[in-house]
């Protein structure tokens, strides 16, 4: 089975950093996805790791570690238009995958 | 234009009616998705499909029918709309292999009364 956590909402101003964090449990891993969702809208594809270690992609960056089970996505110099929910969703070997409840980002002045 | 369309975007439906909520995508991927999003419940898995003739359940397949035909299509039918089905349904599509991402449509809000 999967389960896949994360935080329900945060707060943050804009400009600042943000670190949205994932643990999980699933029988099968291969790779973690992180997608962006704005409201009323479809989830984009934002970041994807498969090894240990942070990949950086522009202002948003995403962590893994598969011994502890757990990922986060940072955001820098947030911008209002970041303003969105961000989901989890871990790979399971099988093209398939299970995705967390979101987390959702509002960004104030 | 290429991509993945869905249609209808929003659809009004009562108890007991068959719908049929449709998938199109340009670019050939092998694979397509069929999820619901729920409050509470984020995205859940309906139906998948590796290849055409190909489906496979996911995690809530109960009250669906999907079909794949052909590569670009994927419909998903409910036969007997429930009000428990009220939901936005996303498809998605996806190349073959685990490190590709998964490419959504933009929904189809369905309520059912």
């Amino acid at each position: 089975g999967q389960n896949i956590d994360q935080p329900t909402e945060m707060t943050a101003t804009e400009g600042a950093i943000v670190q949205i964090n994932c643990t999980y449990q699933t029988s099968g891993f291969n790779g973690l996805f992180w997608y962006q969702q704005h409201a009323g809208e479809a989830p984009t594809f934002l970041s994807y790791n498969v090894l240990d270690g942070l990949e950086e992609k522009g202002r948003f960056s995403s962590f893994l570690s598969r011994s502890k089970g757990y990922s986060y996505l940072l955001l820098k110099e947030l911008q209002m238009k970041d303003s969105a929910s961000y989901l989890c969703a871990v790979g399971d070997g099988n093209n398939r995958l299970a995705f967390g409840k979101g987390n959702q980002v509002v960004v104030i002045p | 234009d290429a991509g993945i369309t869905q249609s209808p975007r929003y659809k009004i439906t009562e108890t007991g009616r068959q719908v049929t909520l449709m998938c199109h995508q340009t670019w050939s991927h092998s694979y397509m998705f069929w999820y619901r999003q729920d409050l509470g419940h984020g995205l859940r898995l309906i139906y998948y499909s590796a290849a055409a003739d190909i489906t496979d359940k996911g995690e809530v397949p109960d009250g669906y029918v999907v079909s794949r035909s052909k590569t670009e299509n994927f419909p998903l039918t409910l036969e007997s709309a429930t009000r428990s089905q009220t939901s936005v349904y996303f498809c998605a599509s996806s190349d073959q292999g685990d490190s590709y991402e998964q490419y959504f449509g933009p929904g189809t809000r369905l309520t059912v009364t």
